[in-house]
């Protein structure tokens, strides 16, 4: 069965960096694209990066361009979200999540990994 | 970028009875939009896509409508499985790819 599996949360300090991974199974990676979305404590759900199947797209929403970059591995099919510059309002569980083969919408989920910036 | 506003914030309704939530996009966003259920401490799911069709093993009782600007997400008889949190997505005028703010069912 389909299965993405988020790591790498933690606390930071703020204007520090932290790598989350998400390391999927289940599925032919290669050929999915992969979002994250992030979701601030007792908060609705924000998109923050996608990454093409083959890694040659990539897009941020403004609230993370150029902190944020996105790059996957599927050799490891393992897609990863560097966030650099951390801001406390950057605290948030992230989930990944595979976009559907047939449309842009998001077809599978993992469990989240929680970031907390704090001094 | 395409706005997405959900009504009511929160609904009461009894158990057996039918809940309907609302999903307005500030223009039109056809028919590609997505809801997704979220119970406490659990990653979303999907639940509707292409306003209307139902993910895989998604009950009956759960059903999509709407095109264009207005859509909803129709519960016809709340089980208490189905109290949660739902979102409405738009995944047309992307990027970036756009939620509702969420409306929570709970508990009369």
């Amino acid at each position: 069965q389909v299965q993405l599996l988020e790591s790498g949360g933690g606390v930071v300090q703020p204007g520090k960096s932290l790598t989350l991974s998400c390391a999927a199974s289940g599925f032919p990676f290669s050929n999915y694209a992969i979002h994250w979305v992030r979701q601030a404590p007792g908060k609705g759900l924000e998109w923050v990066a996608v990454i093409s199947s083959l890694g040659n797209n990539r897009y941020f929403p403004d609230s993370v361009r150029g902190r944020f970059s996105i790059s996957r591995d599927n050799s490891k099919n393992t897609v990863y979200l560097q966030a650099n510059s951390l801001r406390p309002d950057d605290t948030a569980v992230y989930y990944c999540a595979r976009e559907a083969g047939g449309g842009y919408y998001f077809d599978h989920w993992g469990q989240g990994t929680l970031v907390t910036v704090s001094s | 970028e395409t706005v997405m506003t959900q009504s009511p914030v929160t609904l009461s309704v009894s158990p057996g009875e039918r809940a309907t939530l609302s999903c307005r996009a500030s223009q039109s966003v056809r028919s590609n939009v997505a809801w997704y259920q979220q119970k406490p401490g659990q990653a979303p799911r999907l639940l509707i896509y292409d306003a209307s069709t139902r993910a895989t093993d998604i009950p009956a009782r759960f059903s999509g409508s709407g095109s264009g600007t207005e859509f909803a997400l129709t519960i016809s008889s709340l089980q208490s499985e189905d109290f949660a949190v739902y979102y409405c997505q738009q995944y047309i005028d992307w990027p970036p790819w756009t939620f509702g703010q969420g409306t929570k069912v709970e508990i009369k």
